[in-house]
């Protein structure tokens, strides 16, 4: 089964919106990443949270990290038309196997 | 770009053909993963190699078969196609210990299966 499951499947905002996804996973883990797919393309790697990291930013991009509940979130803050996307999330599903493991995506569009 | 290179862009072929997918890594990365994503699905981990040596195994069927050669370029063979095999393939590429390396991700190959 899947390490990572995102949540909400779709979302739908307004430009200048802030967009929040979350994440849920099932083992321990090393890290956590989130990677980002326009359609048809391949993924583009947004930013990775250490398992001994609670909170990370990148630009617009906040990601939390709760290890107790197995789950992280993503907020885009400010969001734009070009934001437009699936966001995945990816684990590690063993340590030490370095075998990334994703969910299903959470498509977010972002309305002008 | 990510420095991921993945050859063809577009494949079509018919049930019970064989094809291979190629895959080049980034400059420096020694590991290489192969996914597959079918229609509004998430991605699934097929295989990982390191220089050459597999070294992770997810949902990969029987019909399907991977090496990565010792220029670190990496293949995947698909044979005794199904329509159901019908997918983006996605190649992905990091350096070693890779547990805290980003995956760089080619544009992948779509394969139909008519």
């Amino acid at each position: 089964s899947q390490q990572g499951e995102e949540d909400p499947q779709a979302l739908s905002i307004q430009e200048g919106e802030n967009a929040t996804m979350n994440c849920s996973y099932k083992t321990s883990i090393n890290n956590l990443q989130w990677y980002r797919q326009n359609s048809g393309r391949g993924l583009v790697h947004l930013i990775l949270i250490r398992s001994n990291e609670r909170e990370k930013h990148s630009g617009r991009l906040r990601v939390t990290l709760d290890t107790s509940k197995k789950s992280s979130s993503l907020l885009i803050t400010a969001s734009r038309a070009a934001d437009t996307a699936s966001y995945f999330c990816a684990t590690d599903a063993t340590s030490g196997t370095y075998k990334y493991i994703f969910g299903t995506g959470t498509r977010l569009k972002v309305l002008a | 770009d990510s420095g991921v290179t993945q050859t063809p862009k577009h494949l079509i072929t018919a049930t019970g053909q064989r094809v291979t997918l190629r895959c080049s890594p980034r400059s420096g990365d020694l590991s290489v993963y192969w996914y597959q994503q079918s229609l509004d699905q998430g991605l699934q981990f097929l295989i990982q190699y390191y220089n050459g040596e597999e070294r992770a195994k997810g949902n990969i069927l029987e019909r399907f078969s991977a090496q990565q050669f010792p220029d670190l370029h990496s293949e995947l063979n698909l044979s005794s196609l199904e329509l159901g095999d019908s997918a983006l393939y996605f190649c992905a590429s990091s350096v070693w210990p890779s547990y805290n390396s980003p995956l760089h991700f080619g544009n992948g190959t779509r394969l139909t299966v008519t």
